[in-house]
């Protein structure tokens, strides 16, 4: 168990529909991150959150939208679904001690199917 | 643009014998390294890490090996396990950057 938690495991929607992940890092850690896995992908870079403040952005849609509230939890947000993003969503978190040295720990992803 | 790169989707060892996983990377910038292990329905755990001030990092079974002139890193299992058949993931980071992961191996490791 990584510490990391992420709700729910599975969702199935239809094209055209709004979603929420939800994920609570582990205690302690200030940052979260957002990844991506598509079929025979690896894990695409989405978006990272420290401390309440967005960090880091990669390759995510203007669809999608994520933040971190007070309490450290994170929610990414998925609006306009299209078959295309249908995969399975994985949050991490780290300490973030600043050297950049980061190692994450995830949780066990939601599985989002459209369609 | 895939700024690491795993070249073998799968590799299959027989138990016993030594699991060697490539990744190559393509930022020179790249100053640590880290290979994650999958488990079907669960996330990537931590196996181990590498900084570029190294070439080598043992932990047990597993070691890592990093080439900086050739941008190639490789995880090496010895001896290889059945419990060790998961997916692995190469990533790598440059000071204060996001993890960029590669597409990952599947290992099988058979009895």
């Amino acid at each position: 168990d990584s510490g990391v938690t992420q709700t729910p495991k599975h969702l199935i929607t239809a094209t055209g529909q709004r979603v929420t992940l939800r994920c609570s890092p582990r205690s302690g850690d200030l940052s979260v991150y957002w990844y991506q896995q598509s079929l025979d992908q690896g894990l695409q870079f989405l978006i990272q959150y420290y401390n309440g403040e967005e960090r880091a952005k990669g390759n995510i849609l203007e669809r999608f939208s994520a933040q971190q509230f007070p309490d450290l939890h994170s929610e990414l947000n998925l609006s306009s679904l299209e078959l295309g993003d249908s995969a399975l969503y994985f949050c991490a978190s780290s300490v973030d001690t600043g050297t950049g040295n980061e190692k994450l720990f995830f949780g066990s992803g939601t599985q989002l199917s459209v369609l | 643009d895939q700024q690491v790169k795993q070249n073998s989707p799968s590799l299959s060892v027989q138990e016993g014998r030594i699991s060697i996983l490539n990744c190559d990377y393509t930022n020179s910038m790249f100053d640590y390294f880290l290979w994650y292990k999958k488990y079907p329905a669960e996330g990537p755990t931590f196996l181990i890490s590498i900084s570029s001030i190294k070439d080598k990092n043992e932990d047990g079974r597993f070691t890592v090996f990093l080439n900086k002139s050739a941008k190639h890193l490789s995880l090496h299992i010895v001896p290889s396990q059945p419990g060790d058949s998961a997916v692995y993931f190469c990533a790598a980071s440059a000071i204060n950057d996001k993890l960029v992961f590669g597409a990952g191996t599947i290992l099988r490791v058979k009895s």
